[in-house]
């Protein structure tokens, strides 16, 4: 079983809908969990951070937690064709930094 | 305040050669961190530093690669006689360095091994 698993995709959406992204991870004392978005040939971009079970929300982006069933996703409303690209969810094992343990990200592609 | 810089961009070189790749982090940022990317995969953690202290060394790290932080600014990855098989896409990232502070990525460094 992989430590972070995510499903590659690719996940299509219409313009203007909600995509849904999910991740799960393996280890159970993991505290920290991250969302980047990486564009073909780009490096990844930091899009939202959680610590905290439930929703955090940010512009058009809503990250949700749920750490008794080991389980993170990205919400993004009103889909552009422009967040086509790969989303990566990461998870830091403890509270303190140190390294991240990626998934091997979501392909997303919003159709106009 | 400025990003993460990496250089260079792409780096070719023939199997068995050594390459040597720089990063210099967000000003204010004490950590200091490696990894590599391959096509269709998440990054992978190579090493990790605080300030010039290398915290640690993913296991599965061939004692081909070496890093540094001498003075705990900008930092180096070595990859000493190049295989096929370390083509990749070299990332560093940066971080505060009060709990679990958020990753900055560099624009990478990639690498291809003819």
């Amino acid at each position: 079983q992989k430590e972070v698993e995510q499903n590659s995709g690719p996940l299509s959406v219409p313009e203007g809908a909600i995509a849904s992204l999910n991740c799960t991870y393996s280890d159970r004392g993991s505290q920290s969990f991250f969302w980047y978005r990486q564009y073909s040939g780009k490096s990844p971009e930091l899009i939202m951070f959680i610590y905290s079970n439930g929703d955090k929300e940010d512009g058009r982006f809503t990250a949700q937690l749920n750490k008794a069933s080991q389980y993170v996703s990205l919400l993004i409303r009103d889909s552009q064709p422009s967040d086509s690209a790969t989303y990566l969810c990461a998870v830091n094992r403890g509270n303190q930094g140190g390294k991240l343990i990626f998934g091997q990200g979501t392909e997303l592609s919003v159709k106009p | 305040d400025t990003g993460v810089s990496q250089d260079p961009r792409h780096k070719i070189t023939k199997r068995g050669q050594n390459v040597t790749f720089r990063c210099d982090p967000i000003s204010e940022h004490n950590r200091l961190y490696w990894y590599r990317q391959t096509l269709g995969q998440g990054p992978e953690f190579l090493t990790y530093f605080q300030n010039e202290a290398q915290l640690e060394k993913s296991r599965l790290l061939s004692d081909r690669f070496s890093a540094e932080r001498p003075k705990g600014s900008f930092s180096t990855l070595e990859i000493q006689r190049t295989e096929q098989g370390d083509s990749a896409m070299y990332l560093c990232a940066s971080s505060k360095d009060r709990g679990a502070q958020p990753q900055h990525f560099g624009d990478g460094t990639r690498l291809s091994i003819l």
